[in-house]
Formats: structure tokens, C-alpha cells, sequence
């Protein structure tokens, strides 16, 4: 079965600064899609980034993006430019290829980011 | 709708009672989750729907939980006679389709057995 481990449960950053949010995975596949979402106090998860295992190049999103290391099983996330709006909680979600009906998200446990004034 | 909406957004029920919790997915959206989200445990895979059928219900913790889906568009998670430990944040999420790996999340029923 596949694991998902975010180590750090919560975090705090200056706005303006970067921060590392950190995630490791234990699968058996080769292929399989990585994701971040992020949870605001509303509840509602919202994806912040997807990664597919078979690309090489790390996915980028405004001021999101991942260092994804295929042979460490690993994939963090930076923010850069910090804002007060990231101020979330983040999980860290991994996926098997879409096939014989298993497309369930797999989520580690989440880190708290307070981005402080 | 615009969006995954889910009802009722808070529920408070004795234990022992029955609850539904309804989704509306995304029209259009053929694929539907469910999950639920417990405090300290992260985010837990209950039921995932393909249309109507249940292609994977490894998810669900016991018996006293049942869902279904009809015409393809709204689900209801039903919880049998609840216990305490049933408290949590039940999320549903749909996709457009099968093989599609954007899920948009609704905001989520906060379900408190007292």
C-alpha cells in the first residue's frame, strides 16, 4: 500500500519569504501522480500543483513550485514570495495511474503554514 | 453548479441516530469521492463512484456506512446508528471523468456525534 509522511505538522514564514514544505511517499509503481492541495479555514481542499511520476521536469505554478526526486521518493514544495493568503494547512496527496478502478488520493497527514505580517 | 456543493454544512446528531450527507458534484463530472478528514489523522478514502457504480468501496470502515449514487449526478453517505468516533469533516469531490486527476472538493460536512 502506498504512504504518504509530511514530517513537519506545522511551519511559519515571513511574508515576503520562501519556505519548503517537506513530503516523502513509499510506493512500489513507477507511474503515479503527486499533488498539493491546500485547505484554508473554509475546508475547501484546492490543488496547488500536480506532478506526473514520468516527467522529469518539476511542475511550477506562479510561486509554487516542487522539487520532485523519483529515486528518494520525494516531492516538496516552495513558496516563494510568501502572502498572508497561503495561510493553510497543506497535505501532500499521492495517486496510482487512473486504471481497474482504483483513483483514490492518497494524503499525508498535513503541515500548518502561517505566513506571519 | 459552479462547484462541488455539499449539505448539510454542520451536523449535530446523538448517537445512535442516522445521518445523510448529500454531494452535488460538478455537472458533467462522471467520477465522485468521498473522504473523510478526522482530527489528527489527515484525510482518509471512503468510496469512489464511476457514474452510478462503486468501483472501490475498500474505504468504508464498517457496515453502518452505505452510499449511493443516482443519475449519475448526487451521492448520499448514509451513517448508521453513529458513534462518537464517527466524528469528523466528510469531504466529497468529483472529476470530469475517469483517468482525469483534477478532483475539485466541496467544503466539506462537519459531522459531531454527541
Amino acid at each position: 500500500a502506498q504512504t504518504v509522511t509530511q514530517s513537519q505538522p506545522e511551519m511559519s514564514v515571513q511574508e515576503a519569504e520562501t519556505v519548503t514544505l517537506s513530503c516523502t511517499y513509499d510506493t512500489s509503481e513507477n507511474n503515479y501522480y503527486l499533488f498539493w492541495y491546500k485547505q484554508p479555514p473554509s475546508r475547501q481542499m484546492i490543488l496547488v500543483i500536480r506532478q506526473e511520476a514520468y516527467k522529469q521536469q518539476n511542475a511550477t505554478e506562479n510561486r509554487f513550485s516542487v522539487n520532485f526526486q523519483k529515486a528518494a521518493k520525494s516531492f516538496s514544495l516552495k513558496i516563494s514570495d510568501s502572502q498572508l493568503g497561503d495561510t493553510a494547512m497543506y497535505f501532500c496527496a499521492f495517486m496510482k495511474p487512473p486504471q481497474g478502478g482504483s483513483e483514490k488520493l492518497v494524503f499525508g497527514k498535513g503541515t500548518k503554514l502561517t505566513v506571519n505580517p | 453548479g459552479a462547484g462541488v456543493s455539499q449539505s448539510p454544512s454542520n451536523k449535530v446528531t446523538e448517537k445512535g441516530k442516522d445521518v445523510e450527507l448529500r454531494c452535488d458534484p460538478i455537472s458533467g463530472h462522471t467520477a465522485l469521492y468521498w473522504y473523510r478528514q478526522s482530527l489528527g489523522q489527515g484525510l482518509e478514502f471512503l468510496i469512489y463512484f464511476q457514474g452510478n457504480s462503486a468501483p472501490d468501496k475498500s474505504g468504508l470502515p464498517s457496515d453502518r456506512f452505505s452510499a449511493e449514487r443516482t443519475g449519475g449526478s448526487v451521492s448520499t453517505l448514509t451513517i448508521q446508528r453513529t458513534q462518537q468516533e464517527d466524528s469528523a469533516v466528510y469531504l466529497c469531490a468529483s472529476s470530469r471523468h475517469r483517468g482525469n486527476t483534477e478532483a475539485f472538493f466541496g467544503q466539506g460536512t462537519r459531522l459531531t456525534v454527541v
